[in-house]
């Protein structure tokens, strides 16, 4: 059984350009939620999505947004990237009924030159 | 805002030794509070949660101990094995809102020495 799994890797961009990054939940799973991890800091809350639609959002910008499809995986896309967008981009997905027992995948590692 | 702050940001401990690693919350909404183990390149892992009902919880040779009062708790890893060596994530949350989002606290890199 998969878990949850992330594309890419890793990712360099420059300033200005757009990101999508992809995920799919770990089987059984319908609840995606997305957080950013700067470096030597905790994981941060971006947004959360449930049954395609965005649930709650953390303290981000409008450049951030995403979306999930009727599988239940979920894109995260960045407009004008900033040098500051560079993080360890993680997804995560829960049980239908409970999303408090996270399932992490291992993340998108993103490099704004 | 920083709304859960965790204590030591590293510590080092010998083989066989116990780490406790602390962290403190403001928001009295929260009722859901996860301990989150993470590996260099790998994302984070659930280790051992507790709810405020409950003042101690133990799993094999981790325990969070909480203090609903203090709105403190903290993680003690016993008998720490080199293996251990990992950055510790306390979190909390409002298990009944929705989105359930996970607040993390700045995490603490624990290193065990043989």
């Amino acid at each position: 059984d998969a878990g949850v799994t992330q594309s890419p890797t890793h990712l360099i961009k420059t300033r200005g350009q757009q990101v999508t990054l992809r995920c799919s939940p770990k089987s059984g799973h319908d609840t995606v939620s997305w957080y950013q991890q700067a470096l030597g800091q905790g994981p941060q809350f971006i947004f959360q999505y449930y049954e395609e639609e965005e649930r709650q959002r953390g303290n981000f910008p409008d450049r951030f947004s995403g979306h999930q499809f009727p599988n239940y995986s979920s894109e995260l896309n960045v407009n004008a990237l900033l040098l500051g967008d560079s993080a360890l981009y993680l997804c995560a997905s829960s049980f239908p009924g409970t999303n408090e027992k996270l399932f992490f995948g291992s993340g998108t590692q993103l490099s704004v030159l | 805002q920083q709304q859960v702050k965790q204590s030591p940001q590293s510590l080092i401990v010998q083989k066989g030794g116990i780490s406790i690693i602390n962290c403190a919350y403001e928001n009295t909404a929260f009722d859901y509070f996860p301990w989150y183990q993470q590996f260099p390149g790998k994302g984070p892992a659930l280790l051992i949660a507790i709810r405020p009902d409950v003042s101690e919880k133990k799993e094999g040779r981790f325990t969070i101990s909480f203090n609903k009062s203090a709105k403190q708790f903290s993680l003690h890893i016993m008998d720490s094995q080199p293996g251990d060596s990992a950055t510790y994530f306390c979190a909390a949350s409002r298990s009944k809102a929705a989105g359930n989002k996970l607040t993390f606290g700045g995490g603490t890199r624990v290193l065990v020495k043989p």
